[in-house]
């Protein structure tokens, strides 16, 4: 069966640390790989997305994500948080027709 | 700014209304979305249709009724809604197909809430 899990429903860094938020995935056939933001009162927007040939794969706002097979992982990485990264984070797994698979969500807090 | 566009932005109805949300997207995408969202949860998916025509419905109750006019417009009509259906009603849209892994782009929701 596929499914993705995010590993912690919550996750607080302070402004100009690391932002780290894991996604692990289950996928019986190579998987295709999203990660979405939504800010309040908004819909969801691409951050970056995984699809073949690269396994580090940069987004928008400074954001990376790198797909290791071995660990059935693709953690979203940034090296410097800011006040405006605060928002809810989606890791999501195409299922290779209609349907996207989401992960519960990481709230990420930026503190000052 | 986002290039699906949904109205209206706020919607509260009783539970005897009848109103309509609407989605507009003008990216040529031939697959588009409904999906419920309840606060602090992720998207639940409701229908899809491609190329105009009703592809997925997820058991959704028939107080929600889709509709597809044309390749840019999608519809959903409420009916005799219940407090739980009180939620953000996000759409979506991209290119359909297999596996073709594109990406999907929401719009920025209705939130409705049902008296």
């Amino acid at each position: 069966a596929q499914s993705v899990t995010q590993l912690g429903s919550h996750v607080s860094v302070s402004e100009g640390a690391l932002v780290l938020l894991r996604c692990n995935y289950s996928s019986s056939v190579p998987p295709y790989l999203f990660w979405y933001v939504q800010y309040p009162n908004q819909g969801l927007q691409l951050l970056l997305k995984y699809t073949t040939g690269a396994t580090l794969v940069k987004g928008i706002n400074g954001f990376e994500a790198e797909f290791k097979k071995s660990e059935t992982s693709f953690h979203l990485t940034k090296p410097s948080a800011h006040m405006s990264d605060a928002a809810e984070y989606f890791c999501a797994l195409d299922t290779g027709g209609f349907k996207t698979i989401f992960g519960a969500g990481t709230r990420l807090f930026v503190k000052a | 700014d986002t290039e699906v566009t949904q109205t209206p932005k706020h919607l509260v109805m009783g539970m005897t209304n009848k109103k309509s949300l609407k989605c507009e997207q003008h990216m040529g995408h031939r697959a588009m979305y409904w999906y419920k969202q309840k606060a602090k949860k992720p998207p639940e998916l409701m229908f899809v249709y491609s190329y105009e025509k009703l592809s997925i419905n997820e058991s959704v109750p028939s107080r929600f009724s889709p509709e597809c006019p044309n390749s840019s417009l999608l519809n959903l009509h409420l009916h005799a809604l219940q407090p739980e259906d009180s939620a953000l009603y996000l759409c979506a849209s991209s290119q359909p197909g297999q596996g073709n892994n594109q990406p999907q782009h929401f719009g920025d929701g209705t939130r409705l809430s049902i008296l």
